[in-house]
């Protein structure tokens, strides 16, 4: 079973709408997780930490983490051109501190 | 600052042939890993290091070795390529055990031909 599992996309969204991306991961035991976006030909870059239940928000971000659920999920607000790229959704395991990902999701925003 | 820096950016390589791939980072941080990614497949671990001195294998190990030279630089090494193994290659560093952020190479794209 993959330790990190995405919705595969690729999601279409019209700008100013919300774009909805989810992850769950398999380790029940999990204690930080990331989302990291990447453009393509690019490197992935940071845009959210969440390490504790409920939402973080920074600007048109906001994670949520469920624990109990295993599940974590990012939404963009007003959603813009330039948030076309993929997301990959990031997991630390507490038992060997690996840090994996997902497969990722391809958004594209519609001018 | 240059961050995390991998060698080279760009190579081909004839089946059987070996190479090392270099990382090195500038930021002091404790913890590497690297990874290949092959179109929808994501990022996937190949190997970490999660301090100076220990190495541990991740999802897809089997054909290459890793050396964590010292502090800042940690290595890939294929010994002998394969057509599977052509892919992107990232290297990546953290402060501390994947439980901080953590900082990417620019990739390196290897085809083995």
């Amino acid at each position: 079973q993959k330790e990190v599992e995405q919705n595969s996309g690729p999601l279409s969204v019209p700008e100013g709408a919300i774009a909805s991306l989810n992850c769950t991961y398999s380790d029940r035991v999990s204690q930080s997780f990331f989302w990291y976006r990447q453009y393509s030909g690019k490197s992935p870059e940071l845009i959210m930490s969440i390490y504790s239940n409920g939402d973080k928000e920074d600007g048109r971000f906001t994670a949520q983490l469920n624990k109990a659920s295993q599940y974590v999920s990012l939404l963009i607000r007003d959603s813009q051109p330039s948030d076309s790229a993929t997301y990959l959704c990031a997991v630390t395991s507490s038992n060997d501190y690996k840090l994996s990902f997902g497969a990722g999701t391809t958004v594209t925003v519609r001018a | 600052n240059a961050g995390v820096t991998q060698t080279p950016k760009f190579q081909v390589l004839k089946t059987g042939q070996s190479m090392t791939l270099q990382c090195a980072q500038d930021m002091n941080h404790n913890s590497m890993y690297w990874y290949r990614q092959d179109p929808g497949m994501g990022l996937r671990l190949i190997y970490y290091s999660a301090s100076e001195g220990t190495t541990d294998k991740g999802e897809v190990p089997n054909g290459y070795n890793v050396s964590r030279l010292n502090k800042r630089e940690f290595s890939l090494r294929l010994e002998s390529a394969a057509p599977s193994q052509t892919s992107v290659y990232f290297c990546a560093s953290s402060e501390w055990q994947g439980g901080t952020e953590a900082f990417f190479g620019q990739g390196t794209r290897l085809t083995v031909v």
